[in-house]
């Protein structure tokens, strides 16, 4: 079945530094959609993009729908101690499913 | 605010022992589902309910069903739990075309 490759699995970054992860896929999407997961919850949506080429910010979050809508990036900037947490890309399959990344552990070193 | 609501946050059952777990929304949104996520990994759908249409994944077994009384709420059903069912089960709900999905806090649920 269609799968996204997240990468990177899992990042130990400084507190202060900026973090890139990504999101690509064999198959094309219309939407793409980021999540965070804290520990012990469930995922949050922090940005849904709808147009290739489309880049949105939310606070400290950038993510951009690559031209080809086969793959995504989110972008933090200045990352804090509770950016921790685990990230998510997800796009809808046929019907109203999503299918997810494995997911981006982010850890910050303070 | 407008949410998705899942109750107990927490549950714990003995092997075999049916329990449910339920999950309420203010959102008014005409899709839910239902997910298990095992460890740091992706969630996994077990079925949606479409309005009242239920959709049911290739690889759910068996021991899980669902019921929508109503648009605002979805019980999940665990006929016989097995220790392999422990895990975070999470609710989300979205509307119709637009595919954003929105998740509630999920249960954890702990077999012994």
């Amino acid at each position: 079945g269609q799968q996204l490759n997240q990468s990177p699995q899992s990042m130990f970054i400084q507190e202060g530094e900026d973090v890139s992860m990504n999101c690509t896929s064999s198959s094309i999407f219309n939407t793409w959609l980021w999540y965070k997961q804290d520990p012990g919850e469930g995922p949050v949506l922090l940005i849904a993009l709808y147009k290739a080429g489309e880049l949105t910010s939310n606070g400290r979050l950038t993510a951009q729908f690559g031209i080809t809508r086969k793959d995504s990036f989110l972008n933090i900037s200045a990352s804090i101690p509770s950016d921790v947490g685990i990230y998510f890309c997800a796009g809808p399959m046929y019907g109203n499913k999503l299918v997810f990344g494995a997911g981006t552990i982010l850890r910050v070193k303070s | 605010d407008a949410m998705v609501i899942q109750n107990p946050r927490y549950q714990v059952t003995q092997f075999g022992k049916p329990v449910t777990l339920s999950c309420s929304q203010t959102l008014n949104h005409n899709v839910m589902y239902w997910y298990q996520q095992k460890s740091s990994q992706a969630p996994k759908l077990l079925f949606h309910y479409y309005d009242k249409d239920f959709n049911n994944e290739a690889d759910t077994p068996d021991n899980f069903q669902s019921r929508r009384p109503n648009t605002s709420f979805c019980f999940l059903d665990i006929r016989s739990p097995g220790l392999g069912d422990a895990a975070m089960y999470l609710c989300a709900t979205s509307w119709g075309a637009y595919n954003e999905q929105f998740f509630g806090p999920g249960t954890r649920l702990t077999v012994l």
